[in-house]
């Protein structure tokens, strides 16, 4: 089946910085989006990308459907996106998400 | 509007017993998706729903796990014979179906603990 590959695996950055997370598809995928599972464990909906690019704020994505990766920039980074980022995509002809691994992010004051 | 609601939030079994999640989706979404997540992991697809009937279930892990969904709206994710490595978080999400959009919505999830 498809595998989804996210780097880095942690992150720690001090507030203020910009960070770039990537999701690596090892097939195509139809359906592509970002999250970020806060301390609590729900999963926030940032951006549905299947390609192009979006952004919203502080942060924004880009996907290239045709070389199988995606990308999420975080800009001044807040102590309040500490947490854990998932991609996910649906394999060609069906509609169920793969997830990656996550990557680990800790903001420090 | 309500996002997906899931109940309940925590559920403590023995081994051996029967369990049922509920999933409550946002109002007017066609389709159902149940996940689970273990510790450290990303959630795996269990099963989908679009409407009343199970879409694709190429996730649920053996016949102790079953979902219904009778009238296209909630659904239960039933498991028979809990074992402890059945102990997950268990994510309902929902999406509309049929548009050129297929964004998934999260709910809280249940975690279940199996002793």
């Amino acid at each position: 089946g498809i595998q989804v590959e996210q780097s880095p695996p942690d992150l720690i950055l001090q507030e203020g910085a910009n960070s770039t997370l990537r999701c690596n598809f090892s097939d195509s995928v139809n359906n592509l989006q970002w999250f970020h599972q806060n301390p609590w464990g729900q999963l926030i909906n940032l951006f549905y990308i299947p390609s192009g690019t979006k952004q919203n704020g502080r942060l924004s994505a880009t996907t290239v459907a045709t070389e199988r990766y995606s990308l999420l920039y975080i800009s001044s980074s807040q102590t309040t996106d500490s947490g854990v980022y998932f991609c996910a995509g649906s394999p060609t002809g069906t509609y169920k998400y793969i997830f990656g691994t996550g990557t680990r992010l800790k903001v420090l004051a | 509007g309500a996002g997906v609601s899931q109940t309940p939030s925590n559920k403590v079994t023995e081994k051996g017993k029967y369990v049922e999640l509920r999933c409550d989706p946002i109002s007017g979404h066609t389709a159902l998706y149940w996940y689970r997540q273990s510790l450290g992991q990303g959630p795996e697809f269990l099963i989908y729903f679009q409407g009343t009937g199970a879409a694709d279930d190429s996730g649920l892990p053996n016949d102790r796990f079953f979902a219904v969904r009778p009238e296209g709206s909630v659904s239960t994710l039933k498991i028979q014979r809990t074992e402890r490595g059945d102990s997950a978080v268990y994510l309902c999400a929902s999406s509309l179906f049929g548009t050129s959009r297929y964004e998934q919505y999260f709910g809280p999830g249940t975690r279940l603990t199996v002793t």
